[in-house]
């Protein structure tokens, strides 16, 4: 049974530019939400999607977008990207409906802006 | 929002000894506290979480308590071993609003053999 993944790993974008990033649930998980930890901090929640809706926003501009299939893989969108966003982006996905319960972390994106 | 507040950032100890960790939260509504540890450019793994209906949770070397009164909760590691050097993360959710995780700011530990 495969943990979550994320794709790609790594990926370098310059200022401006929009970047995609993505997601699969472990499986028997339908609930994914993403992550976005800066270097030497603890990470930051984005958003939550739940039956293919953002269920919960964290303080994040609307330059951050997202959405989920309905196999429960989900996609983060950044668009304009600036120098602050280099981060890892990392997903977890719960067990649960509604997202209750344990949360299990991809390997994440690390995403470097130029 | 909820606020969760960690120390200490780093912690060396030598190998064989205990190790540690508090977290303070602010939103007395969180009802959900795990504990990951994520070694370097490794994702977070969990390694205990807790409820609030619970005090005390035990795993083989590691132990969690939570006291809500007091709003703060602390992982402790028993002989510590080379292999538990790694960033230590707290977090707290209120599992009844969506389970967003909001996470305290790490803590680096060393063990030193």
């Amino acid at each position: 049974d495969a943990g979550v993944t994320q794709s790609p790993t790594h990926l370098i974008k310059t200022r401006g530019q929009q970047v995609t990033l993505r997601c699969s649930p472990k499986s028997g998980h339908d609930t994914v939400s993403w992550y976005q930890q800066a270097l030497g901090q603890g990470p930051q929640f984005i958003f939550q999607y739940y039956e293919e809706e953002e269920r919960q926003r964290g303080n994040f501009p609307d330059r951050f977008s997202g959405h989920q299939f309905p196999n429960y893989s989900s996609e983060l969108n950044v668009n304009a990207l600036l120098l602050g966003d280099s981060a890892l982006y990392l997903c977890a996905s719960s067990p649960e409906r509604g997202g209750l319960g344990t949360q299990y972390f991809g390997p994440g994106t690390r995403l470097l802006v130029l | 929002g909820e606020n969760v507040e960690q120390h200490p950032s780093t912690l060396s100890v030598q190998e064989g000894d205990s190790a540690v960790i508090k977290c303070t939260y602010s939103d007395s509504a969180s009802n959900y506290f795990p504990w990951y540890k994520q070694e370097l450019g490794k994702r977070p793994q969990l390694i205990i979480d807790i409820r609030s209906n619970v005090g005390e949770k035990k795993d083989q070397r590691i132990a969690v308590t939570l006291n809500k009164t007091a709003k703060h909760f602390s992982l402790h590691i028993t002989e510590t071993q080379p292999e538990d050097s790694a960033v230590y993360f707290c977090a707290a959710s209120n599992e009844a609003a969506g389970n967003k995780l909001t996470f305290g700011g790490g803590t680096r530990v060393l063990v030193k053999p």
